[in-house]
């Protein structure tokens, strides 16, 4: 079973501030998709990542696809109180299926 | 922006009761699916639907469950005998093709069974 480990699980900083999430899985994805998700509502996608080692900006959010394609991160700069929500991983575990496998999530608290 | 709408947003049932969740995808898609998430938990596949019919299902997508896309605007998720572990947030989404490709999510159809 293709599991996606995300950490931290929760995360709650200063306004300002820098951060990183991981995801990790010991399985290779063919793409790995983050998305945010508000109390109550659906997943938004915010990028997706591809190629091994590919890297993808989001005004503040940088997304990076490990070169093995067994992980990910998130770095976000100089947080806002509008970043606050929970971030999820999710992959797709081959380009032929069509059910994406997601993390538990990081929950992100930004204060002001 | 198009998106995805799911109705309704939230349903109480009592069970041992059938329940339809209905949603409507983005109109030029093609690729539709069904996932939960039971409060605390993280999102879980349940099935994907492509030409009409079933293109992969999870094993919690067992007989009590099917799905349908009635015409050519609606798809819906069908509970026969609602079970106290079926309350979860439901969220269809759709896709316009298969692989590594965006999957817009609805608001989600908060179940709950009594």
């Amino acid at each position: 079973t293709q599991l996606l480990e995300q950490s931290p699980q929760f995360l709650s900083i200063q306004e300002g501030e820098n951060l990183t999430v991981y995801c990790n899985s010991s399985s290779v994805f063919s793409s790995l998709q983050w998305y945010r998700q508000e109390p109550g509502e659906g997943p938004v996608l915010l990028v997706t990542v591809v190629t091994g080692g590919e890297v993808k900006k989001l005004k503040r959010l940088t997304f990076q696809f490990g070169d093995a394609r067994k992980d990910s991160s998130l770095h976000i700069t100089a947080a806002q109180p509008g970043d606050t929500g929970l971030y999820l991983c999710a992959g797709l575990a081959n380009q032929a299926g069509t059910a994406l496998i997601f993390g538990k999530g990081t929950t992100l608290s930004v204060s002001s | 922006e198009p998106e995805v709408t799911q109705t309704p947003s939230h349903q109480v049932t009592q069970m041992g009761q059938e329940v339809i969740l209905r949603c409507v995808p983005i109109s030029n898609h093609l690729y539709f699916y069904w996932y939960r998430q039971i409060l605390g938990q993280k999102v879980e596949f349940l099935v994907s639907f492509y030409n009409n019919e079933i293109s992969e299902k999870s094993e919690i997508f067992d007989d009590q469950f099917s799905v349908e896309r009635p015409d050519g605007s609606n798809f819906t998720l069908k509970i026969r005998s609602t079970k106290l572990e079926d309350s979860a947030m439901y969220f269809c989404a759709s896709s316009d093709r298969q692989g590594d490709t965006e999957a817009f999510f609805g608001q989600g159809t908060r179940l709950t069974v009594v």
